[in-house]
Protein backbone atom coordinates (compact mmCIF):
# COMPACT_ATOMS: atom_id res chain seq x y z
CA UNK A 1 0.00 0.00 0.00
CA UNK A 2 1.07 3.85 -0.55
CA UNK A 3 2.64 5.60 2.07
CA UNK A 4 0.50 8.60 1.10
CA UNK A 5 -2.44 8.98 -0.41
CA UNK A 6 -4.43 11.24 -1.77
CA UNK A 7 -8.06 10.97 -2.91
CA UNK A 8 -10.06 11.80 -5.63
CA UNK A 9 -7.51 11.17 -8.04
CA UNK A 10 -9.56 13.70 -10.45
CA UNK A 11 -12.22 16.08 -9.61
CA UNK A 12 -14.14 17.74 -12.71
CA UNK A 13 -16.08 20.86 -10.85
CA UNK A 14 -17.43 24.27 -11.80
CA UNK A 15 -16.91 27.82 -11.00
CA UNK A 16 -18.38 28.76 -7.39
CA UNK A 17 -18.17 24.73 -6.13
CA UNK A 18 -16.56 24.10 -3.17
CA UNK A 19 -14.33 21.25 -3.28
CA UNK A 20 -12.28 18.78 -0.51
CA UNK A 21 -9.19 17.53 -1.41
CA UNK A 22 -8.19 14.72 1.08
CA UNK A 23 -4.51 13.25 1.93
CA UNK A 24 -3.51 10.46 4.43
CA UNK A 25 -0.26 9.17 5.03
CA UNK A 26 1.01 5.86 6.79
CA UNK A 27 4.15 7.21 7.68
CA UNK A 28 4.08 8.62 11.19
CA UNK A 29 5.47 11.96 9.69
CA UNK A 30 4.31 15.32 11.57
CA UNK A 31 5.13 17.60 8.86
CA UNK A 32 3.19 17.54 6.01
CA UNK A 33 1.89 19.81 2.65
CA UNK A 34 0.00 20.73 -0.01
CA UNK A 35 1.76 22.03 -3.14
CA UNK A 36 0.34 22.78 -6.38
CA UNK A 37 1.89 22.20 -9.68
CA UNK A 38 1.15 23.91 -12.78
CA UNK A 39 3.56 23.96 -16.14
CA UNK A 40 6.49 25.41 -16.05
CA UNK A 41 5.86 26.87 -12.87
CA UNK A 42 7.19 24.06 -10.25
CA UNK A 43 5.84 23.27 -7.02
CA UNK A 44 4.60 25.76 -4.88
CA UNK A 45 4.06 25.84 -1.59
CA UNK A 46 0.02 25.96 -0.35
CA UNK A 47 -0.27 25.43 3.21
CA UNK A 48 1.53 23.10 5.61
CA UNK A 49 1.35 22.12 9.08
CA UNK A 50 3.89 20.88 11.71
CA UNK A 51 1.23 18.39 13.62
CA UNK A 52 -2.74 19.08 14.61
CA UNK A 53 -1.98 22.03 16.03
CA UNK A 54 0.34 24.03 13.34
CA UNK A 55 -1.04 25.23 10.41
CA UNK A 56 1.27 27.98 7.94
CA UNK A 57 0.65 29.40 4.99
CA UNK A 58 2.63 28.97 2.41
CA UNK A 59 3.07 31.19 -1.26
CA UNK A 60 0.08 30.98 -2.63
CA UNK A 61 -2.75 30.18 -0.08
CA UNK A 62 -5.19 32.89 -1.26
CA UNK A 63 -8.23 31.04 -2.06
CA UNK A 64 -7.40 27.55 -0.19
CA UNK A 65 -8.09 26.81 3.60
CA UNK A 66 -6.53 23.34 4.85
CA UNK A 67 -7.31 21.35 8.26
CA UNK A 68 -4.85 18.98 9.60
CA UNK A 69 -7.82 16.62 11.27
CA UNK A 70 -5.01 14.43 12.98
CA UNK A 71 -1.49 13.44 12.21
CA UNK A 72 -2.13 10.82 9.33
CA UNK A 73 -4.83 13.23 7.66
CA UNK A 74 -4.69 17.01 6.13
CA UNK A 75 -7.21 18.42 3.82
CA UNK A 76 -7.05 20.95 1.50
CA UNK A 77 -10.34 22.82 0.63
CA UNK A 78 -10.91 25.51 -2.34
CA UNK A 79 -14.14 26.71 -1.01
CA UNK A 80 -15.22 29.12 -4.06
CA UNK A 81 -13.50 27.18 -6.70
CA UNK A 82 -12.46 28.88 -9.71
CA UNK A 83 -10.71 28.68 -13.26
CA UNK A 84 -7.40 29.66 -12.25
CA UNK A 85 -6.87 26.88 -9.89
CA UNK A 86 -6.97 24.35 -12.41
CA UNK A 87 -4.12 22.49 -11.88
CA UNK A 88 -2.00 19.26 -10.14
CA UNK A 89 -2.45 18.97 -6.39
CA UNK A 90 0.44 17.03 -4.38
CA UNK A 91 0.18 16.16 -0.54
CA UNK A 92 3.76 15.51 0.85
CA UNK A 93 5.19 14.45 4.33
CA UNK A 94 8.70 14.83 5.04
CA UNK A 95 10.56 12.91 7.23
CA UNK A 96 11.78 14.00 10.77
CA UNK A 97 16.03 13.21 9.98
CA UNK A 98 16.83 13.52 6.94
CA UNK A 99 14.19 15.77 5.87
CA UNK A 100 12.93 14.15 2.68
CA UNK A 101 9.47 14.52 1.52
CA UNK A 102 7.31 12.21 0.00
CA UNK A 103 4.97 12.64 -2.54
CA UNK A 104 1.27 11.36 -2.66
CA UNK A 105 0.12 10.12 -6.13
CA UNK A 106 -1.57 13.99 -6.61
CA UNK A 107 -5.10 15.09 -7.90
CA UNK A 108 -5.91 16.37 -10.91
CA UNK A 109 -8.59 19.12 -9.99
CA UNK A 110 -10.39 20.73 -13.32
CA UNK A 111 -12.52 23.88 -13.00
CA UNK A 112 -14.81 24.81 -15.49
CA UNK B 1 12.07 35.71 -0.49
CA UNK B 2 14.20 32.98 -1.99
CA UNK B 3 14.78 31.78 -5.21
CA UNK B 4 15.86 29.02 -6.75
CA UNK B 5 16.28 28.96 -10.59
CA UNK B 6 16.86 25.91 -12.93
CA UNK B 7 18.11 25.64 -16.37
CA UNK B 8 17.86 24.65 -19.03
CA UNK B 9 13.80 24.36 -18.75
CA UNK B 10 13.46 21.59 -21.81
CA UNK B 11 16.55 19.25 -22.73
CA UNK B 12 16.17 16.58 -25.36
CA UNK B 13 19.02 13.66 -26.07
CA UNK B 14 19.70 10.68 -27.71
CA UNK B 15 20.18 8.05 -26.08
CA UNK B 16 23.58 7.74 -24.97
CA UNK B 17 24.35 11.29 -24.90
CA UNK B 18 24.91 13.34 -21.42
CA UNK B 19 23.15 15.58 -19.89
CA UNK B 20 23.39 18.26 -16.87
CA UNK B 21 20.40 20.48 -15.26
CA UNK B 22 21.98 23.40 -13.34
CA UNK B 23 20.44 24.43 -10.13
CA UNK B 24 21.43 28.12 -8.25
CA UNK B 25 20.04 29.98 -5.10
CA UNK B 26 19.46 33.08 -4.67
CA UNK B 27 20.72 32.71 -1.01
CA UNK B 28 23.32 30.37 0.80
CA UNK B 29 21.85 26.86 1.46
CA UNK B 30 21.75 24.63 4.35
CA UNK B 31 21.24 21.78 2.05
CA UNK B 32 19.76 21.03 -1.50
CA UNK B 33 17.81 17.92 -2.54
CA UNK B 34 16.71 16.43 -5.96
CA UNK B 35 13.66 14.95 -6.89
CA UNK B 36 13.05 13.36 -10.04
CA UNK B 37 9.20 13.32 -11.37
CA UNK B 38 8.33 10.82 -13.93
CA UNK B 39 5.76 11.76 -16.76
CA UNK B 40 2.54 11.62 -15.13
CA UNK B 41 3.87 10.74 -11.56
CA UNK B 42 4.78 12.02 -8.52
CA UNK B 43 8.00 13.59 -7.19
CA UNK B 44 10.54 10.70 -5.64
CA UNK B 45 13.57 11.53 -3.63
CA UNK B 46 16.69 11.51 -4.98
CA UNK B 47 19.56 12.55 -2.88
CA UNK B 48 20.43 15.53 -0.75
CA UNK B 49 24.06 17.15 -0.52
CA UNK B 50 25.09 19.30 2.65
CA UNK B 51 28.27 19.83 2.70
CA UNK B 52 30.31 22.57 0.87
CA UNK B 53 31.53 20.94 -2.63
CA UNK B 54 30.04 17.82 -2.06
CA UNK B 55 30.22 15.05 -4.82
CA UNK B 56 28.00 12.08 -4.49
CA UNK B 57 27.29 9.25 -7.42
CA UNK B 58 24.14 6.89 -7.77
CA UNK B 59 25.04 4.89 -10.69
CA UNK B 60 25.01 7.22 -13.61
CA UNK B 61 23.84 10.26 -11.63
CA UNK B 62 26.49 12.36 -10.42
CA UNK B 63 25.30 14.99 -8.29
CA UNK B 64 27.36 18.24 -6.98
CA UNK B 65 26.88 20.84 -4.55
CA UNK B 66 29.03 23.70 -4.91
CA UNK B 67 31.35 25.32 -2.52
CA UNK B 68 29.77 28.52 -1.99
CA UNK B 69 27.02 25.71 -1.02
CA UNK B 70 24.59 28.36 -3.52
CA UNK B 71 24.41 26.12 -7.21
CA UNK B 72 24.12 22.31 -7.73
CA UNK B 73 24.52 20.33 -10.81
CA UNK B 74 22.57 17.15 -12.04
CA UNK B 75 24.88 14.76 -14.65
CA UNK B 76 23.80 11.86 -16.35
CA UNK B 77 25.95 10.02 -17.75
CA UNK B 78 24.80 7.64 -21.39
CA UNK B 79 21.07 8.59 -20.71
CA UNK B 80 18.72 5.67 -21.26
CA UNK B 81 14.91 5.84 -21.94
CA UNK B 82 14.05 5.33 -18.38
CA UNK B 83 15.87 8.49 -17.47
CA UNK B 84 13.07 10.77 -18.82
CA UNK B 85 10.80 12.65 -16.22
CA UNK B 86 11.71 16.18 -14.57
CA UNK B 87 14.25 17.01 -12.27
CA UNK B 88 13.58 19.33 -9.36
CA UNK B 89 15.88 20.62 -7.34
CA UNK B 90 14.72 21.99 -3.71
CA UNK B 91 16.78 23.95 -0.75
CA UNK B 92 14.92 24.98 2.41
CA UNK B 93 14.44 28.51 3.34
CA UNK B 94 16.01 30.10 6.16
CA UNK B 95 14.38 30.30 9.16
CA UNK B 96 16.03 29.59 12.41
CA UNK B 97 17.66 27.11 10.37
CA UNK B 98 15.08 25.41 10.14
CA UNK B 99 14.35 22.78 6.83
CA UNK B 100 10.32 22.70 7.24
CA UNK B 101 9.98 24.41 3.85
CA UNK B 102 11.36 23.57 0.42
CA UNK B 103 11.63 26.09 -1.96
CA UNK B 104 11.67 24.59 -5.70
CA UNK B 105 13.13 25.28 -8.98
CA UNK B 106 10.94 24.84 -11.42
CA UNK B 107 12.42 21.97 -13.10
CA UNK B 108 14.17 20.62 -16.18
CA UNK B 109 12.22 18.25 -18.25
CA UNK B 110 14.20 15.73 -19.70
CA UNK B 111 13.59 13.35 -23.12
CA UNK B 112 15.27 10.69 -24.30
CA UNK B 113 15.22 9.60 -28.48
CA UNK B 114 15.17 6.09 -28.42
Amino acid sequence: DADVTQTPRNRITKTGKRIMLECSQTKGHDRMYWYRQDPGLGLRLIYYSFDVKDINKGEISDGYSVSRQAQAKFSLSLESAIPNQTALYFCATRAPVYNEQFFGPGTRLTVL
Amino acid sequence: GQQVMQIPQYQHVQEGEDFTTYCNSSTTLSNIQWYKQRPGGHPVFLIQLVKSGEVKKQKRLTFQFGEAKKNSSLHITATQTTDVGTYFCAGPENSGGSNYKLTFGKGTLLTVNP
